[in-house]
């Protein structure tokens, strides 16, 4: 089955750039999604297709997906930046969506 | 305003049954996908299963780590989503999240309910 491989963790000084990665199998050609979850409550869609914002997601946060790696940026990051992030992809060949394990991001 | 709440959690025994519900509002559910998605207490997201709209003959889909264990269904009539699970195992203690395939979105999942505790246990 598909596997997304994701930094357990990420660390990152107030008002510079957080850039968490997602790898997989020719990631590249898959339409990937990034959900930001704070603790004790549900998570949120930040990236759509790779590189859409959804309504109310602010500009700082930004997608890429390229070759084997799928790579969520967030720029002049905030305390409140603070979460967990998942990459997801559809995998055809399982007919299953897929998660990556997850980045923990913390703001030093 | 779209809204997912689920219920029907709780603490049940190894090889027990739950069913879980998930009522939807504020938007035309018999157009969306909608999936099952669950998290152990400390752990990452996994997928559970998904069930396909009218238009896609409801067809459902499921992690192998459930597949012949649970079944998730829908009624439109009550803009309801359920799962109905079986042989519960203690790996099953998680909270489950009903959440919605948004439309023009690559079917990212837009929209999530506050997410419900099943516990498996003895």
């Amino acid at each position: 089955s598909y596997v997304l491989t994701q930094p357990p963790s990420v660390s990152v000084a107030p008002g510079k750039t957080a850039s968490i990665t997602c790898g997989g199998d020719n990631i590249g050609i898959k339409n990937v999604h990034w959900y930001q979850q704070k603790p004790g409550q549900a998570p949120v869609l930040v990236i759509y297709h790779d590189t859409d914002l959804p309504s109310g997601i602010p500009e700082r946060v930004s997608g890429s997906n390229s070759g084997s790696t799928a790579t969520l940026t967030i720029r002049r990051v905030e305390a409140g930046d603070e979460a967990d992030y998942y990459c997801q992809v559809w995998d055809s060949s399982s007919v299953h969506w897929v998660f990556g394990g997850g980045t923990r991001l913390t703001v030093l | 305003e779209v809204q997912l709440v689920e219920s029907g959690g709780g603490s049940v025994q190894p090889g027990g049954s739950l069913r879980l519900s998930c009522a939807a509002s504020g938007f035309t559910f018999s157009g969306h996908y909608m999936d099952w998605v669950r998290q152990a207490p400390g752990k990452g997201l996994e997928w559970v299963g998904r069930i396909r709209n009218k238009a896609n003959n409801y067809i459902t889909e499921y992690a192998a780590s459930v597949k012949g264990r649970v079944t998730i269904s829908r009624d439109e009539s009550r803009n309801s989503l359920y799962l109905q699970m079986n042989g519960l195992k203690t790996d099953d203690t998680a909270v489950y999240y009903c959440a919605r395939e948004g439309l023009n979105i690559a079917m990212a999942l837009d929209y999530w309910g506050q997410g419900t505790l099943v516990t498996v246990s003895s």
